[in-house]
């Protein structure tokens, strides 16, 4: 157990909709990741906020969104769902700063249908 | 471009052989580097790390890593295989920059005979 959590752990949803998956860093983790894992394009890393500020962007779509708040935990919203945004979306955290270790969560399976 | 490749996308082996999965990294400086492992249906757990000195890393679970700047790869090895090594390894690299995200391999799936 790496101590990241991240709800829900499966998402159904149609094309077309909106939703929001959550990540609570480990205790005292100041950094939150978000990757994409899907068979197509693999492990990708999509956003990073450090301490509620947005850090580093890499290949997010302008449909998705993050944010983190006061109490470190992170929310990613995808709207306007298309078939190709199913995936596991994983959440990281990290110490912050220089610290180079991320540890995971389990992930976020997203089927559109 | 920054990249990183996994040339083997399967690997099998037998329970109690030796192992090595490679890992090229394509960058203009030496990166941070890391090897993860996901076991199905499970997150990416780090299994070592290497960020300077000692050119040969240890892992948990008896696996290390030796960077070769020279060949700018940083192959995983293990000595014996159990059974429960059987997962899809994950190099990545962090570029030293300020947002420390990790690009990931296209991954290698081990898979054991027994």
């Amino acid at each position: 157990d790496s101590g990241v959590t991240q709800t829900p752990k499966h998402l159904i949803t149609a094309t077309g909709q909106r939703v929001t998956l959550r990540c609570s860093p480990r205790s005292g983790d100041l950094s939150v990741y978000w990757y994409q894992q899907s068979l197509d394009q693999g492990l990708q890393f999509l956003i990073q906020y450090y301490n509620g500020e947005e850090r580093a962007k890499g290949n997010i779509l302008e449909r998705f969104s993050a944010q983190q708040f006061p109490d470190l935990h992170s929310e990613l919203n995808l709207s306007s769902l298309e078939l190709g945004d199913s995936a596991l979306y994983f959440c990281a955290s990290s110490v912050g700063g220089s610290d180079y270790e991320q540890y995971f969560g389990p992930g976020t399976r997203l089927t559109v249908t | 471009a920054q990249s990183v490749t996994q040339p083997d996308i399967h690997i099998t082996v037998s329970e109690g052989a030796s192992l090595e999965l490679r890992c090229n990294y394509s960058y203009g400086a030496t990166p941070y580097l890391f090897w993860y492992v996901q076991s199905p249906g499970q997150g990416l757990q780090l299994l070592l790390k290497y960020f300077s000195g000692d050119t040969l890393v240890q892992g948990i679970k008896g696996f290390e890593a030796e960077f070769k700047r020279s060949q700018s790869s940083f192959n995983l090895r293990k000595p014996s295989v159990h059974w429960s090594d059987a997962a899809e390894y994950f190099c990545a690299v962090s570029p030293m920059d300020s947002s420390y995200k990790l690009i990931f391999g296209s991954g290698t799936r081990l898979l054991v005979r027994p």
